[in-house]
C-alpha cells in the first residue's frame, strides 16, 4: 500500500544504547519530518528534510541524528538513548502544504 | 514566529451533542489552515483544510471556516458520534520557500474528545 511506513512499531531499549527508527515513503514527496509526541507537549519537531541530502534541525534536535541519502527514506538515530527520549515518534511527508503521517513508533528507554 | 492555540481538553460530550473546538493562530504570511485527527494508536490524518480567507473546509460532518479578521479556524460538528472520539489538532502551514518556516507546519497541542453513548 502507498503511504508512510515506520519500523519498528514498538521498541524497548536501555539507556546509552544506539537506536535507529526507520521511515519509508512510497511517494516521492520532497519534505519529510520527524516528530515526537508526549503528553502535555503535543507534537514537537525534531528534524526535517527538504530533499535528499538536505536536513535541518527542528525544535528539539538534541540527542538525535538524521540522514537522507534517498528521497524515500528518512531514518532517525538516537545516538545514546536517555529516559527522556521515551516517547511516540512520528514520521511524516508533505505535499502541497498537507502532511501525511506514519503510524508511529512507541519507544521506551529503560 | 508562527503559533497555534487551541482549546484545552479534554472535552467530553454525549452522543448527538454539538461540538466546537476553538483554534486561533498567529502567522506572518498567509497560511493554509488544517484540522488533523488522531484515532487511538494511529498517526495523524487530515480531517479538513482551508487555503485562504473565508474558505470553509468540511469532511465527515465536520466544518471549519478560515476567519482572517479573527485569526481563527474553529472546528464544529452538529451531532457527534462515539466514533468521533479522538485527538484533534489544529495546524497551519506557511507557503513553501518563505523564511525560516519554509516547508514546516505548526501544530496546536491537541484536544482530546470523548463521546459517550
Amino acid at each position: 500500500d502507498a503511504g508512510i511506513t515506520q519500523s519498528p512499531r514498538y521498541k524497548i531499549t536501555e539507556t546509552g544504547r544506539q537506536v535507529t527508527l526507520m521511515c519509508h515513503q512510497t511517494w516521492s514527496h520532497s519534505y519529510m519530518f520527524w516528530y515526537r509526541q508526549d503528553l502535555g507537549h503535543g507534537l514537537r519537531l525534531i528534524y526535517y528534510s527538504a530533499a535528499a541530502d538536505i536536513t535541518d534541525k527542528g525544535e528539539v534536535p538534541d540527542g538525535y541524528v538524521v540522514s537522507r541519502s534517498k528521497t524515500e527514506n528518512f531514518p532517525l538515530t538516537l545516538e545514546s538513548a536517555t529516559r527522556s527520549q521515551t516517547s511516540v515518534y512520528f514520521c511524516a511527508s508533505r505535499l502541497d502544504n498537507e502532511q501525511f503521517f506514519g503510524p508511529g513508533t512507541r519507544l521506551t528507554v529503560l | 514566529g508562527d503559533s497555534v492555540t487551541q482549546m484545552e481538553g479534554p472535552v467530553t460530550l454525549s452522543e448527538e451533542a454539538f461540538l466546537t473546538i476553538n483554534c486561533t493562530y498567529t502567522a506572518t504570511g498567509y497560511p493554509s489552515l488544517f484540522w488533523y485527527v488522531q484515532y487511538p494508536g494511529e498517526g495523524l490524518q487530515l480531517l479538513l483544510k482551508a487555503t485562504k480567507a473565508d474558505d470553509k473546509g468540511s469532511n465527515k460532518g465536520f466544518e471549519a471556516t478560515y476567519r482572517k479578521e479573527t485569526t481563527s479556524f474553529h472546528l464544529e460538528k452538529g451531532s457527534v458520534q462515539v466514533s468521533d472520539s479522538a485527538v484533534y489538532f489544529c495546524a497551519l502551514s506557511d507557503n513553501e520557500g518563505i523564511g525560516t518556516n519554509a516547508g514546516k507546519s505548526t501544530f496546536g497541542d491537541g484536544t482530546t474528545l470523548t463521546v459517550k453513548p
